[in-house]
């Protein structure tokens, strides 16, 4: 089975904080993808990598930053939290293809006061 | 901006009916196709892909795909209270995926 973990199940920050979120997959997947999801809003995508040392911006990059050292695990940075950074944010990965199928972490429910 | 688009419901079923979601997108280089359930307070959980025109069947699962017309469809039959959750359709033409923002559907008693 495909497991792919977060590092806590929820966090609380205070606003201006550098927050670390990490995902380990088990799996051997080329892919790693960051999501944020909110009411209303669906599934947003922030960061994906293709390939370890290799990043690519999502729908909404803005305020975050990833990083990809080793294939397996997938860290997203938020440099300086805020409030509006509030959110469920998972973490997926998949294997290289052209429309692969992606298993999801648990997520991370975060809140910044 | 290639789109993939659901009706946030609620849907509304009562238990043993047929559930049908649905789900259209804008992307004509899309191949496949993928649903699925997230429970409240989870994350999503793959129940079905479909990768050709037709009809896939698994289980009390039935997903449909329409090329021509765009249109993808979830059927859940004889719909049980534990089904009850949001329904996301993932499509994607290229590497990247895209997600509907999902159909919330209650199955009651």
């Amino acid at each position: 089975d495909v497991k792919v973990t977060q590092s806590s199940r929820y966090l609380v920050k205070r606003t201006g904080e550098k927050v670390f979120l990490e995902c380990v997959q088990d799996m051997d997947h080329e892919n790693m993808f960051w999501y944020r999801q909110d009411p209303g809003l669906g599934l947003r995508l922030i960061y994906f990598s293709y390939d370890v040392k290799m990043k690519e911006k999502g729908d909404i990059p803005e305020g975050y930053s990833v990083s990809r050292e080793k294939k397996e695990r997938f860290s997203l940075i938020l440099e300086s939290a805020s409030t509006n950074q509030t959110s469920m944010y998972l973490c997926a990965s998949s294997l290289l293809a052209e429309v692969p199928e992606q298993f999801f972490g648990p997520g991370t429910r975060l809140t910044v006061l | 901006q290639k789109e993939v688009e659901q009706n946030s419901g609620p849907l509304s079923v009562p238990e043993g009916a047929i559930a049908s979601l649905n789900c259209t997108y804008s992307d004509r280089g899309s191949q496949s196709f993928f649903w699925y359930r997230q429970y409240s307070g989870k994350s999503p959980e793959l129940i079905m892909s479909i990768y050709s025109n037709g009809d896939k069947e698994d289980g009390r699962f039935t997903a449909q795909l329409n090329k021509a017309s765009q249109y993808v469809s979830l059927l859940i039959r004889d719909s049980q209270p534990s089904d009850s959750a949001t329904y996301l359709c993932r499509g994607g033409g290229s590497y990247i995926p895209t997600f509907g923002r999902g159909t919330s559907l209650i199955v009651h008693p």
